[in-house]
């Protein structure tokens, strides 16, 4: 199946310091990627679609200029948590469509995670 | 509004069977997705319905009626390692995922 990986998987930074999380859909081109974030024992909450191309679309209260997303390229999309916080920290997830009519369904594929901690 | 719900917790058995259950009210229809996430990761696919019915997929199968808004997975011969968070989610008619809140599954020997 395609595969997603994420960039770091883990990272502590100190608070007010900008973080940048990298997506990128390793065997398959992804005009769309999703952003999401997930706090302990909660569902996935869609941040953000990204974009090939064009500007990322930001879901009722997220702040664009906070998580900055640039989709630079078929398989990368990034996300950056800027001037972080400690009420930041979360579990970013981000996850592709393959768009190129190499998957059966209009499943998503999921990057491993990455785990933010703002102290 | 848009809404998915699935219970918060079930416990099974090891070698038994469970059945989870998602009901949904979205705008629009196009497909309802089971993933299964353990916990510190990302979600895995288990299974796509987009047509009335059960689909199976080994020890997995998943059902959906349309009609009543409902599905379920079932999971047979429940192993240790199917303890994970369940999730059930519904492409609508933007192609926009929506997510319930997870069914967390706990397998007791």
């Amino acid at each position: 199946g395609a595969v997603v990986s994420q960039h770091p998987s883990r990272v502590i930074c100190k608070s007010g310091t900008s973080v940048k999380i990298e997506c990128r859909s390793l065997d398959f081109q992804a005009t769309t990627m999703f952003w999401y974030r997930q706090f302990p024992k909660k569902s996935l909450m869609l941040m953000a679609t990204s974009n090939e191309g064009s500007k990322a679309t930001y879901e009722q209260g997220v702040e664009k200029d906070k998580f900055l997303i640039n989709h630079a390229s078929l398989t990368l999309s990034t996300l950056t948590v800027t001037s972080a916080h400690p009420e930041d920290s979360s579990f970013y997830i981000c996850s592709a469509r393959d768009t190129s009519g190499g998957s059966s369904y209009n499943e998503q594929f999921f990057g491993p995670g990455t785990r933010l901690t703002v102290l | 509004g848009q809404n998915i719900d699935q219970p918060t917790e079930m416990t099974a058995t090891e070698g038994a069977i469970v059945q989870i259950n998602c009901t949904y009210q979205t705008s629009g229809f196009n497909g309802l997705f089971w993933y299964q996430q353990h916990a510190g990761e990302a979600p895995t696919f288990l299974s796509y319905n987009v047509l009335d019915g059960l689909e199976e997929k080994g020890r997995f199968s998943s059902f959906l009626s349309r009609s009543k808004g409902y599905s379920y997975l079932l999971l047979k011969e429940l192993q240790m390692k199917d303890s994970a968070s369940y999730l059930c989610a519904v492409l609508d008619s933007n192609y926009q995922l929506i997510w319930g809140a997870g069914t967390k599954l706990i397998i007791k020997p």
